[in-house]
């Protein structure tokens, strides 16, 4: 199947310090990508939608100003969170898929682990 | 209401045993239905999709009523390695590739 990485695995910051976060698709053209966070005992929930070459959507209630997303290639999208703070504190976790058809499979990175002290 | 509800469980279930949960979804709408498995600290890993005929995968199997909007999850001869939580997933209609994730139900499959 089809393989995602993520990096960092896991991070710790100070507050107020900005972590960047990269996903990669590493055998395949990834031509949208996903973003989600999960907080304990909680569903992932979707943050924004990445298209390569143009800006990511966000969905309601996420800054798009504090998570900053970026997809300049089909195998590379990075999230930044901007001035990270004990509350961004979560597990997050990309996805990739490919249009080969409506609904197709999302692949998903293995996550990275935010820890804002 | 959440879009997508779950039990969170935990189940927990003996070896060898048959557990069964079921996930509810608010939206009428909805298109297509997955089951994903996600273990603690790890990212969720697709584990079957989910038909209106129903349909089964070795150990599981999983039923979609759409009158009730309700999937189930069954499984049968439980195995240790089945100890994970489960994710009921959810695409609505008017967005491409979106997900929507209930909060999983946990399953401990003890010895």
């Amino acid at each position: 199947g089809a393989v995602v990485s993520q990096h960092p695995s896991w991070v710790i910051c100070k507050s107020g310090t900005s972590v960047k976060i990269e996903c990669r698709s590493l055998d395949f053209q990834a031509t949208t990508m996903f973003w989600y966070r999960q907080f304990p005992k909680q569903s992932l929930m979707l943050m924004a939608t990445s298209n390569e070459g143009s800006k990511a959507t966000y969905e309601q209630g996420v800054e798009k100003d504090k998570f900053l997303i970026n997809h300049a290639s089909l195998t590379l999208s990075t999230l930044t969170v901007t001035s990270a703070h004990p509350e961004d504190s979560s597990f997050y976790i990309c996805s990739a898929t490919f249009k080969e058809r409506r609904g197709d499979t999302q692949y998903f990175g293995p996550g990275t682990r935010l820890t804002v002290l | 209401r959440k879009e997508v509800e779950q039990d969170p469980g935990p189940f927990n279930v003996p070896e060898g045993a048959t557990v069964a949960f079921n996930c509810t979804y608010s939206n009428s709408a909805s298109q297509s239905f997955f089951w994903y498995r996600q273990d603690c600290r790890k990212e969720p890993k697709l584990l079957m999709s989910v038909y209106s005929s129903g349909n089964e995968d070795g150990r599981f199997t999983a039923q979609l009523n759409r009158a009730s909007q309700y999937i189930s999850l069954l499984i049968r001869d439980s195995k240790l390695s089945d100890s994970a939580t489960y994710l009921c997933v959810v695409t609505p209609t008017d967005s491409w590739g979106k997900l929507q994730f209930g909060a999983g139900t946990q399953v401990v499959v003890t010895p």
